[in-house]
């Protein structure tokens, strides 16, 4: 597709239940971010993968969180038990790499996340 | 955590107006983006202002840049209905995360 693809777009679930969030970046971008917004906040940084390099997990809430990314394409966002507190939309974010185009992110349209 | 704050936090005006929003940071940056959020929305790219810049204008945005005070300023001319969105700053980039900041929320009235 043209754009950075997330599902599923509305994902509800009970508490102490596993999720997976999946992204589908624009093709041959290299750099693929995740980040949680909850309502009316801003977006919290949560994890960061760039190209073959170890991703940069610093912004992980919790080892119950955590991501891959599979032959430097799609990438899955897993919660394990979840809380009410994850509670969010996560949204993902994808950037090329070369000149001009090193610094833009393109985003997805979010997964919302409710736990019941 | 966030590396930028805006403020103000919201914002609303009659169309016409000029909105501007400010953004600090806390750090020192090689660039300094601006994205707009609509209501439910992702985030889209407005503006990217490098470190040696201190203005750069696209349509009717002007961005400024005052690296000595680690702040950034949005304007928006001649507001419109259709500019009612969130509006965020962000910093890093390249082989860096990019973290924005808490966002301000602007209503422009018709």
């Amino acid at each position: 597709g043209a754009g950075v693809s997330q599902s599923p777009s509305n994902k509800v679930t009970e508490k102490g239940k596993d999720v997976e969030l999946r992204c589908d970046p624009i093709s041959g971008h290299t750099a693929l971010y995740w980040y949680r917004q909850s309502l009316g906040q801003g977006l919290e940084f949560l994890i960061y993968f760039q190209g073959n390099s170890a991703p940069d997990k610093s912004g992980l809430p919790s080892d119950r969180f955590s991501a891959e990314r599979t032959g430097g394409s799609v990438s899955t966002l897993t919660i394990q038990r979840t809380q009410q507190e994850d509670s969010a939309v996560y949204l993902c974010a994808s950037r090329a790499s070369g000149q001009g185009a090193f610094w833009e992110l393109f985003f997805g349209e979010g997964s919302r996340l409710t736990v019941l | 955590s966030q590396q930028g704050e805006e403020d103000p936090q919201a914002l609303s005006i009659q169309e016409g107006e000029n909105a501007t929003m400010n953004c600090s940071y806390k750090t020192s940056i090689n660039n300094l983006q601006w994205y707009r959020q609509n209501s439910g929305r992702g985030l889209v790219h407005l503006i990217l202002i490098r470190s040696n810049e201190r203005e750069k204008h696209s349509g009717r945005l002007r961005v400024t840049l005052d690296t000595s005070k680690k702040s950034s300023s949005l304007l928006i001319t001649a507001s419109r209905a259709a500019d009612t969105a969130s509006y965020f700053c962000a910093t890093g980039g390249g082989y860096q995360k990019v973290t924005f900041g808490i966002g301000t929320k602007l209503q422009v009235i018709p």
